[in-house]
Formats: structure tokens, sequence, C-alpha cells
């Protein structure tokens, strides 16, 4: 299977801020890669597929980047509603796989 | 507006069955993929399969660390999805959701339920 790591478990940042957020693959993945926002009491929000492109809906102050094994999520000029855990997922291969999620608190 | 609504979680006893369903409403639900992932307290989501929609012959895909034990179906009269969990353990406690797979990507959940959770323990 493929591993799918968030190195960052925890993250806090101040409104206004940028914040990257990564994700690594056990393999390479090409751009096969997902992310999402839970938040609490929530269902799970899809952000951004394909590594960069961004699903209906979603603010242009997400954008996500890399292709391979290392892959990022970065949200500038953060609001405080982007508080919530984010996780990533390879859709590479099956069986599909997910990050342990990063954790973003706003200060 | 998309719709997809967990029930039937609670608690089992280790060796137990149990059935979640999902009802879906808001688009046509034969056009879609649809998937049940579930999340451990403090852990990774897992996949755990899809069913497939009309056009693909509403065929099914599982995780191996769940097949053989847990079946997908659908009702496509009532728009309901469907997970059977048998031989349940304790290591399957676990919020368990339903999602629907977008038409814009494949194995990308572009809307998901709020969860059922199920506890095994005796």
């Amino acid at each position: 299977d493929v591993q799918m790591t968030q190195s960052l478990s925890y993250l806090a940042a101040s409104p206004g801020e940028s914040v990257s957020i990564s994700c690594k693959a056990s393999k390479s993945i090409s751009n096969y890669l997902a992310w999402y926002q839970q938040k609490p009491g929530e269902a799970y929000k899809l952000l951004i597929y394909s590594g960069s492109t961004l699903q209906s809906g979603t603010p242009s102050r997400f954008s996500g980047s890399g292709s391979g094994t290392d892959f990022t999520l970065t949200i500038r000029s953060l609001e405080p509603e982007d508080f919530g855990l984010y996780y990533c997922q390879q859709y590479y291969e099956k069986p599909l796989t997910f990050g342990s999620g990063t954790k973003l608190e706003i200060k | 507006e998309v719709k997809l609504l967990e029930s039937g979680g609670g608690l089992v006893q280790p060796g137990g069955s149990m059935r979640l369903s999902c009802a879906a409403s808001g688009f046509t639900f034969t056009d879609f993929y649809m998937y049940w992932i579930r999340q451990p307290a403090g852990k990774a989501p897992e996949w755990l399969g899809f069913i497939r929609n009309k056009a693909n012959g509403y065929t099914t895909e599982y995780n191996p660390s769940v097949k053989g034990r847990f079946t997908i179906s659908r009702d496509n009269t009532q728009n309901m999805l469907y997970l059977q969990m048998n031989t349940l353990r304790a290591e399957d406690t676990a919020t368990y959701y339903c999602a629907r797979e977008g038409k814009t990507t494949g194995y990308v959940m572009d809307a998901w339920g709020q969860g059922a959770s199920v506890t095994v323990s005796s």
C-alpha cells in the first residue's frame, strides 16, 4: 500500500498568515493527490484534487502543489474559518490511502 | 443540495454483525460511484470500498483489509447505500462515512456524510 505521511500533526497560525501543510507518499503517485478539510461536526470537504486543481467552491487562498512523492497544501492569508483538520489522499492505486492529518489551529 | 446521511451505528459485540445505511439525496444516485470510508478516533481515514454506478454495472471493489467481511450494496430505487459488516472485531471501532465520488476525477470523494459511530466491544 502507498503510505501517506503528514509529518506535521499540529500547526497554529494567526489570521492573515500563510501556512503550508506537507504530505509525502511512500512511492511516486504522479499528481493523484487530493486534499480534504474536516471541521468538527461537519462533513469532510474536498478542497483540491489532481495535486493542484481547486474543487468548485474552494476559496482561491487555497493552493496545492507537488508531484511524485512530495505535496504541499498552502493557505495564504488565513481566515478564522480555516481551522480544522487537513488530510491528503492518494488515488494513484488501490487501496486508496490517506494521511494521518494535520490539525490547523487559528491563534 | 447533495446530502448523505448515515444511520445504523451503535454498539455491537465482537463477532457480531451490523449494517450501516446511507440515505442520499440531491443528485441522480445511479450516476455515481459510492464509497465507504472509516476513521478510528485520532487515526487516519481508511478507504473500505466502493460500488460503481449504473453505467458500470454496480460492481464493487474493497480494501483487502475488509474484503470478505464487509459488503457494499445499494438500493437505487430508494437512493440508499449500505455497508454490511460481519465478524466484527474491536479494531473495527470507528466512525463510518459514506461518500460520493466526484464527476471530475475518479477515486476522489466530493461529498461526504457526517458519519455513524460503530463501537465493537463486549
